[in-house]
């Protein structure tokens, strides 16, 4: 199957830990996105990359860490310093050309 | 700077009759712009998207949205809604160089 594949899809931290989500695509877009979803307030931009090895800040990115070492893959790391992690977060990718994103399923991460 | 305003965090129609579902935007650049829906748990799908073609255009599932310049707005229309159209959406814009900015979303409720 072709996608966005996003895991896990429901995860359970202690305050204090730091955790990573998982999105691999195989769509071979250059550009790779995480937001995250709270209700209400629609998607917020954590972090973007536009090419391998090379990341930006999106609006929401204080208490988060990204890499791109491949193009298929683009983890995100929730630390401990991110005072409100209970979200759902949203992997995307897509081309910068038409400004199309694909999307996968969602990590929905709850902070006990 | 890009933003996106969606008119209503909830809107409810009965089954079979009109549904719009309003997005303004701004743009300092000729924009493209794009409809997602949201159904519970999952990523978003892209509903249709304007790319400065024709400027009415056509989705999945009957859906439909009419780019206005002279009123900066991009509404999304279906003539006769479905129980199964009862989802989130999201109007989004982009200038193509940068990122993506998402409206916060219009949470659609069909009546029976």
């Amino acid at each position: 199957d072709g996608g966005i594949t996003q895991s896990p899809k429901y995860l359970f931290r202690k305050e204090g830990q730091n955790v990573t989500l998982s999105c691999e695509q195989n769509l071979n877009h250059d550009a790779m996105y995480w937001y995250r979803q709270d209700p209400g307030q629609g998607l917020r931009l954590i972090y973007y990359s536009q090419i391998v090895n090379d990341f930006q800040k999106g609006d929401i990115a204080e208490g988060y860490s990204v890499s791109r070492e491949k193009k298929e893959s683009f983890p995100l790391t929730v630390t401990s310093a991110q005072k409100n992690p209970t979200a759902f977060y949203l992997c995307a990718a897509g081309s910068t050309n038409t400004g199309e994103l694909f999307f996968g399923e969602g990590s929905r991460l709850t902070v006990l | 700077a890009q933003s996106v305003t969606q008119l209503g965090s909830h809107v409810s129609v009965s089954e079979g009759a009109l549904v719009l579902l309003r997005c303004n935007y701004s743009s300092s650049v000729p924009p493209y712009l794009f409809w997602y829906v949201q159904y519970p748990n999952q990523g978003l799908q892209l509903l249709l998207k304007y790319t400065s073609a024709a400027t009415l255009v056509k989705g999945i599932n009957g859906f439909e949205a009419e780019f206005k310049k002279s009123e900066t707005s991009f509404h999304l229309t279906k003539p006769s809604a479905h129980m199964s159209d009862a989802a989130e959406y999201f109007c989004a814009v982009t200038n193509r160089d940068d990122k993506i900015i998402f409206g916060k979303g219009t949470r659609l409720h069909i009546l029976p």
